[in-house]
C-alpha cells in the first residue's frame, strides 16, 4: 500500500528565511504528488501539483523519484505562509483517491 | 460559483444519535470523497464515489454510510454516533486527476 510521510509535525522559521517542508512517499508505481495548504480554520486548498511544475505563492516542489521525495520549498518565507501543509499522493487508477500525510504546521515568526 | 458546500458547519450529538452530513458540488464533478481530519492523524478517507449511484469504502469506513443518489450530492450518515467519531469532516470533489476541491468542513462533537 502507498504511504506518505511528513517527518516534521511542526516547523518554525523566521520571516525572510528559506523554508523546506519534507515529504517522502512509498509506492512502487508512478504516482502523482500534490501539496495542499490549510490556513487557520479554513478549507484545504490545492497549492501544487507536481505534474504542472508551476510555482504558487513562491512555493516550488520537485519530484525526486530516486529518493521518493516531493519536498516543498520557498526561498523567503512570509508570515502569511503560516499554515498546515499536507502532502498527498494519487497512485493512479480510475478513482483518483488521494492518500495524505499527517501534515506539517509551519509557523513563520516576524 | 459555490464550489463544494457542506452542511451543517457545526453539530453536537449525543452518543447513539444519528445524523446526516450533506455535501453538494456545482462543478459537475464525477468523483466525490469524505475524509475525517483528526489531530496528528492527517486526513483519512472514509468513503468515496466515482459517479452517481456508486459508492466505495475508504480507509476508515466503519460506523459510516454514504449515498450518491444525485451527481451533485454526496451524503455521509452516522447511524449511531460514538465519541470516537468526534472529528472535522471534509468533503471533496474532483473532475479526475486535477486535484481535489474541498468543502469548508463540518465540526462534529459526540458527547
Amino acid at each position: 500500500a502507498q504511504r506518505v510521510t511528513q517527518p516534521e509535525k511542526l516547523l518554525s522559521v523566521f520571516k525572510g528565511a528559506p523554508v523546506e517542508l519534507k515529504c517522502n512517499y512509498s509506492y512502487s508505481g508512478s504516482p502523482e504528488l500534490f501539496w495542499y495548504v490549510q490556513y487557520s480554520r479554513q478549507r484545504l486548498q490545492l497549492l501544487l501539483r507536481h505534474i504542472s511544475r508551476e510555482s504558487i505563492k513562491g512555493f516550488t516542489a520537485d519530484l525526486n523519484k530516486g529518493e521518493t521525495s516531493f519536498h516543498l520549498k520557498k526561498p523567503f518565507a512570509q508570515e502569511e505562509d503560516s499554515a498546515m501543509y499536507y502532502c498527498a499522493l494519487d497512485r493512479g487508477g480510475s478513482n483518483y483517491k488521494l492518500t495524505f500525510g499527517k501534515g506539517t504546521l509551519l509557523t513563520v515568526n516576524p | 460559483n459555490a464550489g463544494v458546500t457542506q452542511t451543517p458547519k457545526f453539530r453536537v450529538l449525543k452518543t447513539g444519535q444519528s445524523m446526516t452530513l450533506l455535501c453538494a458540488q456545482d462543478m459537475n464533478h464525477e468523483y466525490m470523497y469524505w475524509y475525517r481530519q483528526d489531530p496528528g492523524m492527517g486526513l483519512r478517507l472514509i468513503h468515496y464515489s466515482v459517479g452517481e449511484g456508486t459508492t466505495a469504502k475508504g480507509e476508515v469506513p466503519d460506523g459510516y454510510n454514504v449515498s450518491r443518489l444525485k451527481k451533485q450530492n454526496f451524503l455521509l450518515g452516522l447511524e449511531s454516533a460514538a465519541p470516537s467519531q468526534t472529528s472535522v469532516y471534509f468533503c471533496a470533489s474532483q473532475r479526475g486527476g486535477y486535484g481535489y476541491t474541498f468543502g469548508s468542513g463540518t465540526r462534529l462533537t459526540v458527547v
